[in-house]
């Protein structure tokens, strides 16, 4: 079974404070993904990587960096945290490097989440 | 960014009725992905639909991806309270790598 872990469930931080959300598949993912999820907005993509140091902005980009320098450890770094950044922060991990024969994708697996409130 | 309309946002159906979410997008898709998300848990893939007009089956569930392929359907029949989550479509996008852009999902409640 593909396992995805983060490293806390429960965040609890101040505005301006530097966060680091951790994220480690177990499976030799080569694809990482940071989605957050807020309340009728559905997921939204932060960033992704496709290959150690590797990355690209999702959708929501502004106010986040990642760090991949090992393939199975992703990590969300929120430099200054703000109160808009209060949310549930999900980690998922896929194979693959491209479509696959047929025109499909690969699915996601996702870890368990993180909630982050920022006071 | 390509708009992935999901609807309806919540549907509550007494215990033993039916279900149904709908997924539209505004292009051409190559393929689409359900995910089943538990209150409190974690989005989990159930399916994924390429041919147009695919229809499939898991027990009480039925997908199907539309003829043109740019919508899809999940029907639940007979539901029962297993089934309450918030159901998701994602959307490959054009580029050839593995991003998914995630619907805004339909939450299902059951009335026992």
């Amino acid at each position: 079974d593909v396992k995805v872990t983060q490293s806390s469930r429960y965040l609890v931080k101040r505005t301006g404070e530097k966060v680091f959300l951790e994220c480690v598949q177990d499976m030799d993912h080569e694809n990482m993904f940071w989605y957050r999820q807020d309340p009728g907005l559905g997921l939204r993509l932060i960033y992704f990587s496709y290959d150690v140091k590797m990355k690209e902005k999702g959708d929501i980009p502004e106010g986040y960096s990642v760090s991949r320098e090992k393939k199975e450890r992703f990590s969300l770094i929120l430099e200054s945290a703000s109160t808009n950044q209060t949310s549930m922060y999900l980690c998922a991990s896929s194979s693959g490097s491209g479509y696959f024969l047929g025109g499909g994708t690969y699915e996601q697996y996702f870890g368990p989440g993180t909630r982050l409130t920022v006071t | 960014g390509q708009q992935v309309m999901q609807i309806p946002q919540y549907q509550h159906v007494q215990e033993g009725e039916d279900f149904t979410t709908y997924c539209n997008s505004s292009t051409t898709l190559s393929n689409i992905q359900w995910y089943k998300q538990r209150p409190g848990g974690h989005p989990v893939f159930l399916i994924q639909l390429v041919k147009s007009g695919e229809v499939k089956k898991q027990k009480r569930l039925t997908f199907q991806f539309g003829e043109a392929k740019k919508n899809s359907s999940l029907h639940i029949t007979a539901t029962q309270t297993t089934d309450v989550g918030t159901y998701f479509c994602a959307l490959p996008n054009n580029f050839g790598n593995e991003k998914l852009t995630f619907g805004t999902g339909t939450r299902l409640t059951i009335i026992p």
